[in-house]
């Protein structure tokens, strides 16, 4: 069971939004940066948001994040077929003294 | 261009014992921590180890805890991971990446497949 709570699955149609949320506690995501991954078929994780809400380059303003207390939202407008994969959220939990992340979330574009 | 090469994955049976290599370019690899992540056949992401860019911090998982080791040779621009008795849970693809504990993780490797059965 993982310390950062996501939904196991989350589908939308090609065009529209969906998010993914990520709940966590304070002494996680209440205190700490959270990040996001994503991770393709049979690919490497990929650095999608960090800080909370900051792009690397190269990755498109359809993908955004959000942190509310204790949890963090990614978003994802304009849903493409490419962009089906599994979504994780990291941080780091100051009380446990480890990194974690959440269980994944796997998007499904219909 | 910035990459990370992981290797030393393969099939070792039971308490068995494994080195893997991950090597850093195209960056100051001195400059970054290092950390390990391992992924279940059909399961999420779990971390495993991290080390600091000079060497002097590291953590592990629970679950690793006394089994493995990390290290690394910033002359060499690379971090090894020292798996001993090794359990059949152990077996995962494990990534290696740039970064870790506050900071982000942001270049990964393609990973490298360790298998422990008998």
């Amino acid at each position: 069971q993982s310390v950062l709570t996501q939904p196991p699955s989350v589908s939308a149609a090609p065009g529209q939004t969906v998010t993914i949320s990520c709940s966590g506690s304070s002494s996680n995501i209440g205190n700490n940066f959270v990040y996001w991954y994503q991770q393709l078929p049979a690919a490497a994780p990929r650095l999608l948001i960090y800080d909370y809400s900051r792009r690397p380059s190269g990755i498109p303003d359809r993908f955004s994040g959000s942190k509310s207390g204790t949890s963090v939202t990614l978003a994802i407008t304009g849903l493409q077929t490419a962009d089906e994969a599994d979504y994780y959220c990291q941080t780091w939990d100051t009380s446990l003294n480890i990194v974690v992340f959440g269980g994944g979330t796997k998007l499904t574009v219909l | 261009q910035v990459q990370l090469v992981e290797s030393g994955g393969g099939l070792v049976k039971p308490g068995g014992s494994l080195r893997l290599s991950c090597g850093g370019s195209g960056f100051t690899f001195s400059d970054y921590y290092v950390t390990w992540v391992r992924q279940a056949p059909g399961k999420g992401l779990e971390w495993v180890s991290y080390i600091s860019s000079r060497g002097d911090t590291i953590f592990y998982a629970d679950t690793v805890k006394g089994r493995f080791s990390i290290s690394r040779d910033n002359a060499k621009n690379s971090v090894f991971l020292q798996m001993d008795g090794l359990r059949v849970e152990d077996t995962a693809t494990y990534y290696c990446a740039r970064g870790g504990w506050v900071y982000k993780m942001d270049v990964w490797g393609q990973g490298t497949t360790v298998t422990v059965s008998s």
